[in-house]
C-alpha cells in the first residue's frame, strides 16, 4: 500500500514570510496529489492539486510541486497571513488501482507569527 | 462549487444508542462517498468507501456491523453507529466524489458516547 510522510510536523512562521511544507509518498504508481488545509475542529479544505503528467501548478498565494523522481511534494505558501495557521495534509491516490481511495500524510501544523 | 454538509455537527449519546450522521452533495452528484475517523492530533483514518446503490467496502478492522454505511442516491449518503460505547468518541468525516476527481470533505461530526 501507499506510505506517506511529512518531513516535519510543525512549522513556525513569521507572517508575510513563505511557507514550505514537504511531502514524501512511496509508490510510483501513484498519479493524484492533493494538498489539504484543516482548522482545528473542522473538516479538510481543499487547496490544490496535482496529477503525475505536471510538475508545478499555481494557485492563489500556493504552488505545489511535485518531483516523481525522489517522490516527493510540496507546498509553498506565499506572504503568509494569519489566516494560514492550520494543519496541512498532503493525501496521495493511486487511482483506479486503489478505487481512487487517498492515503494521508500525518500533517504539519503551521503557525504563523506576528 | 464542491459543497459537502454533514448533520448533525456534534451529537452526545449514551452508551448502547444508535447514532445516524447524514452526509450531502450540495451542488454535485456524488458517485463515490467516503467515511473517515479523527482522532486528535491525528491524521485521517479511512474507514469505508461508498458507491451509491452498491454495498460500502469497509477498511481492515472496520466492524461492518458497527458502522452501518447506506448510499441511496447520488447526493446523501449516512453513517449509523449501532450500540455506541465511549471507544466509538471521535470526529468523524466524510468526504463526496465523482469517480476519480476531488475529494470535497464536509465539516465533520463530533461524537461524544457517555
Amino acid at each position: 500500500g501507499e506510505s506517506v510522510g511529512l518531513h516535519l510536523p510543525t512549522l513556525s512562521v513569521q507572517e508575510g514570510d513563505n511557507s514550505i511544507i514537504n511531502c514524501a509518498y512511496s509508490n510510483s504508481a501513484s498519479d493524484y496529489f492533493i494538498w489539504y488545509k484543516q482548522e482545528s475542529g473542522k473538516g479538510p479544505q481543499f487547496i490544490i492539486d496535482i496529477r503525475s503528467n505536471m510538475d508545478k501548478r499555481q494557485g492563489q498565494r500556493v504552488t505545489v510541486l511535485l518531483n516523481k523522481t525522489v517522490k516527493h511534494l510540496s507546498l509553498q505558501i506565499a506572504a503568509t497571513q494569519p489566516g494560514d495557521s492550520a494543519v496541512y495534509f498532503c493525501a496521495v491516490s493511486d487511482g483506479r488501482f486503489n478505487d481512487y481511495k487517498l492515503s494521508f500524510g500525518a500533517g504539519t501544523t503551521v503557525t504563523v507569527r506576528a | 462549487g464542491a459543497v459537502v454538509s454533514q448533520h448533525p455537527s456534534w451529537v452526545i449519546c449514551k452508551s448502547g444508542t444508535s447514532v445516524k450522521i447524514e452526509c450531502r452533495s450540495l451542488d454535485f452528484q456524488a458517485t463515490t462517498m467516503f467515511w473517515y475517523r479523527q482522532f486528535p492530533k491525528q491524521s485521517l483514518m479511512l474507514m469505508a468507501t461508498s458507491n451509491e446503490g452498491s454495498k460500502a467496502t469497509y477498511e481492515q478492522g472496520v466492524e461492518k456491523d458497527k458502522f452501518l454505511i447506506n448510499h441511496a442516491s447520488l447526493t446523501l449518503s449516512t453513517l449509523t453507529v449501532t450500540s455506541a460505547h465511549p471507544e466509538d468518541s471521535s470526529f468523524y468525516i466524510c468526504s463526496a466524489s465523482r469517480l476519480g476527481e476531488t475529494q470535497y470533505f464536509g465539516p465533520g461530526t463530533r461524537l461524544l458516547v457517555l
